[in-house]
């Protein structure tokens, strides 16, 4: 039950277009949930992360939705940008868990001009 | 302020050699995690230290050792090479707070031949 599975696996937009990213976990003891972006040759940066206590988080251009009855979350990007263009990771972890993250595979987004 | 910094950045070795890899968290920061990234995949955890010890660790088998140094800063030791452990290294830190971010480094890319 440590698992998290994400899709697609890579994804192509067009410049302005949205982009949706999404993940499913299994552990329902899992009660957070961080997004993190890695350009090539880079580590992950933190994106934008939620807490199951709400559905629903918005940051700028980027909104994570939540849904804990279907343990599902999802990432959209809004009015994507070529800039965007990186691979995206949804991760999982738990209280008392310390801060250990079990990440998904990864999702190459390509944003064309 | 200086963020999560890895060295080296690139490394070749043989099968059946050893490897030391380096890391100093971002200031402020106490916890230091390690994660394993092969290619196209999502990080895996390796194992995290705090206050000198080990206190959480992935399934990773026990040629993979680290260590803390009193000044946070912490190595990662792979003995008995094997081509599966070419991967990018990543070390993440994180302030005493419960539950806060993890910051990566810009990893350690490991080649062994």
């Amino acid at each position: 039950q440590q698992q998290v599975k994400q899709s697609p696996q890579s994804l192509i937009v067009q410049k302005g277009g949205i982009s949706i990213i999404n993940c499913a976990y299994e552990n329902t003891a899992f009660d957070y949930f961080p997004w993190y972006q890695q350009f090539p040759g880079k580590g992950p940066a933190l994106l934008i992360a939620i807490r199951p206590d709400v559905s629903e988080k918005k940051e700028g251009r980027f909104t994570i939705s939540f849904n804990k009855s279907a343990k599902q979350f999802s990432l959209h990007i809004m009015d994507s940008q070529p800039g965007d263009s990186a691979t995206y990771f949804c991760a999982a972890s738990r209280s008392g868990g310390y801060n250990k993250l079990i990440f998904g595979a990864g999702t190459r987004l390509a944003v064309h001009p | 302020d200086a963020g999560v910094t890895q060295s080296p950045t690139h490394l070749i070795k043989t099968r059946g050699q050893q490897v030391t890899l380096r890391c100093s968290p971002k200031s402020g920061h106490d916890t230091v995690s390690w994660y394993q990234q092969a290619l196209g995949q999502g990080p895996q955890f390796i194992f995290q230290y705090y206050e000198e010890e080990e206190r959480q660790r992935g399934n990773f088998p026990d040629r993979f050792s680290g260590h803390q140094f009193p000044n946070y800063s912490s190595e990662l030791n792979v003995n008995a090479l094997l081509l599966g452990d070419s991967a990018l290294y990543l070390c993440a830190s994180s302030p005493p707070s419960y539950n806060s971010p993890l910051h990566f480094g810009n990893g350690t890319r490991l080649t062994v031949t």
